[in-house]
């Protein structure tokens, strides 16, 4: 089956570590995306990736980083720097151009 | 202004109800409009795209008035499994998709 997966499902981590959530995607996609989701809120833009080995920042890219060197795979690190890490991230990939994105099940993150 | 702008909710109807959506967008340069789906903890899954000519998919009609910058949908005859929150997406020139904050349904027996 082709979709989009993202584990862990639920993170716990202290403050002061980084972290790092995986996201894979077979569907032969090239652009990938992360958002977090804050309660009560819309998706919001962290980082995208419209091809390998390149990645431009979102709305929200501050205390994240993120690398693209396979073309499944788009890692985001959630740093230290990152003042409210807690919250519900979600990968999605794309065709580019494509306005449809297709979204995986997400990570929940609470960081203490 | 929000880049996109929904209905507060949340909506409680009875089941059987017809709710409608609204949603504005502040881009005129936007390209396409998606209604996505979005229950309780999980992932955001698209419900229909949004044409200029509007569009059916069964129960649920969505409309698209680009002079206005508003989008809507229409859900008749609403179940108890239409219960999820409601998000209206646009999409740029450059393809991002910018989501409004979303719409909570809650569909009572």
């Amino acid at each position: 089956d082709g979709g989009i997966t993202q584990s862990p499902k639920y993170l716990f981590r202290k403050e002061g570590q980084n972290v790092t959530l995986s996201c894979e995607q077979n569907l032969n996609h090239d652009a990938m995306y992360w958002y977090r989701q804050d309660p009560g809120q819309g998706l919001r833009l962290i980082y995208y990736s419209q091809i390998v080995n390149d990645f431009q920042k979102g709305d929200i890219a501050e205390g994240y980083s993120v690398s693209r060197e396979k073309k499944e795979s788009f890692p985001l690190t959630v740093t230290s720097a990152q003042k409210n890490p807690t919250a519900f991230y979600l990968c999605a990939s794309n065709t580019p151009g494509q306005g449809l994105q297709y979204f995986g099940p997400g990570t929940r993150l609470t960081v203490t | 202004r929000k880049e996109v702008e929904q209905d507060p909710g949340p909506f409680n109807v009875p089941e059987g109800a017809t709710v409608a959506f609204n949603c504005t967008y502040s881009n005129s340069a936007s390209q396409s409009f998606f209604w996505y789906r979005q229950d309780c903890r999980k992932e955001p899954k698209l419900l229909m795209s949004v044409y200029s000519s509007g569009n059916e998919d069964g129960r649920f009609t969505a409309q698209l008035n680009r002079a206005s910058q508003y989008i809507s949908l229409l859900i008749r005859d609403s179940k108890l499994s239409d219960s999820a929150t409601y998000l209206c997406v646009v999409s740029n020139q450059g393809g991002k998709l910018i989501f409004g904050q979303g719409t909570e349904l809650s569909v009572k027996p």
